[in-house]
């Protein structure tokens, strides 16, 4: 069964650093990858999908992510951050023709 | 388009009683997916539609919970009787295929008091 592991909880940058958030998957085959991002009290936005193809993603906000297949990794980057980008994202993986399973998410914390 | 639609936004009710939250998916999408989150076990799928039909409801957590989807424009979730447990915020999402983009709704805040 695909599984999708956010290893952090909480992450906390300052305002105009540079971001990270891992994402690692369990799937025997490459699956459909994605990440989420979630304001308070509001349903989740997509933020990028990779399904095949060039393996860095472009997405909306001037975020971006790498598939390492090696690695199993989905990690989702962004080289400057805004207080607004303060939020919950999710990773999530769907296997071709099957349902999307998502992370636990990572609560991102913005300092001025 | 208006996006997901999700009705009421807010529920509060007594232990016990019947709760039937609602859901308007996008014109045009297939597939019509309940998820319900919580600080504990995060965002968890509960059921999901193709084509109005139920493909998967192995995430239902008890048969206190069902769904429907009686046309392409509209699903309930049902929670018969309901307990404190089943507190959480239920999303309905809709997509044009099984894994494709998720579009979200704003969610229902269920208190079960």
């Amino acid at each position: 069964a695909q599984s999708v592991t956010q290893p952090d909880i909480h992450i906390t940058v300052s305002e105009g650093a540079s971001l990270e958030l891992r994402c690692n998957y369990s799937y025997g085959a490459t699956p459909y990858l994605f990440w989420y991002v979630q304001s308070p009290g509001q349903g989740l936005q997509l933020l990028l999908k990779y399904f095949s193809g060039d393996t860095l993603v472009q997405g909306i906000k001037g975020f971006e992510a790498e598939f390492k297949r090696s690695q199993s990794s989905f990690n989702l980057r962004k080289p400057s951050v805004h207080w607004s980008d303060a939020a919950e994202y999710f990773c999530a993986v769907g296997p071709p023709g099957d349902k999307i399973i998502f992370g636990k998410g990572t609560r991102l914390h913005i300092l001025p | 388009d208006a996006g997901v639609i999700q009705s009421p936004r807010h529920e509060v009710t007594e232990m016990g009683q019947e709760v039937t939250l609602r859901c308007k998916p996008i014109s045009g999408h297939n597939s019509l997916f309940w998820y319900r989150q919580t600080m504990m076990r995060g965002l968890e799928l509960l059921i999901y539609f193709n084509n109005n039909v139920p493909i998967d409801d192995s995430g239902m957590p008890e048969d206190r919970f069902s769904a429907k989807m009686p046309n392409a424009s509209f699903s309930t979730l049902k929670i018969q009787p309901s307990e404190p447990r089943d507190s959480a915020v239920y999303f309905c999402a809709s997509s044009l295929g099984s894994n494709e983009k998720l579009f979200f709704g704003s969610g229902t805040q269920l208190s079960v008091l």
